[in-house]
């Protein structure tokens, strides 16, 4: 059973636009959200991260929106660049079970010039 | 330094080899895990190790085999694997308590002939 389900599995986006992938859960125990960003050939690195007691949190061009009562938070990369393209994953984890990572199954996402 | 190491990068076998995979970190991490990831697919949970006690084993096959020699040391032997346990084989850590930020390492790539 898929504990976070991830869309879109692609998505093309152009030059200055705005990217934004799709997260939900079930389970209301989790309570840290992050979101990883890989390269290929590499190993996926932590863009940013939220808790529930928050429902935005903003680094740079990187927001999540996270809307508990719903059970979905959302990545949104403004004016994303060709540098941006990479798989981004979801994640959700509890704290108190060992730090274990639920991932959503990925977005593949490509900037064009 | 907020780096975890893997090594060998490259690593090809056959089915009837016996080989390890290296992984080191020393940002103080008390919590250590596998995971094994296929193209274009999240990485899967293999092993979690919490204060070098192996807490999590997501009923992974018994030709893997964790050790936990050290705090910031952590090995997967390997031995009679399949052609389908080819992958990308990630490690990675994370401080224990409040913040369940993990750490990736790049990851070994695993041929099994």
């Amino acid at each position: 059973q898929q504990q976070v389900k991830q869309s879109p599995q692609s998505l093309i986006v152009q030059k200055g636009g705005i990217s934004i992938i799709n997260c939900a859960y079930e389970n209301t125990a989790f309570d840290y959200f992050p979101w990883y960003q890989q390269f290929p050939g590499k190993g996926p690195a932590l863009l940013i991260a939220i808790r529930p007691d928050v429902s935005e949190k903003k680094e740079g061009r990187f927001t999540i929106s996270f809307n508990k009562s719903a059970k979905q938070f959302s990545l949104h990369i403004m004016d994303s660049q060709p540098g941006d393209s990479a798989t981004y994953f979801c994640a959700a984890s509890m704290m108190n079970t060992g730090n274990q990572f639920y991932f959503g199954t990925g977005t593949s996402l490509t900037v064009i010039p | 330094d907020t780096e975890v190491t893997q090594t060998p990068k490259h690593l090809v076998m056959g089915m009837t080899n016996k080989k390890s995979l290296k992984c080191e970190q020393h940002m103080g991490h008390r919590a250590m895990y596998w995971y094994k990831q296929k193209a274009k697919k999240p990485p899967e949970l293999m092993f979690v190790y919490s204060y070098e006690k192996l807490s999590i084993n997501e009923s992974v096959p018994s030709r893997f085999s964790p050790e936990c020699p050290n705090s910031s040391l952590l090995n997967l032997h390997l031995h009679a694997l399949q052609p389908e346990d080819s992958a990308l084989y990630l490690c990675a850590s994370s401080a224990s308590g409040v913040y369940n930020e993990q750490f990736f390492g790049p990851g070994t790539r695993l041929t099994v002939l």
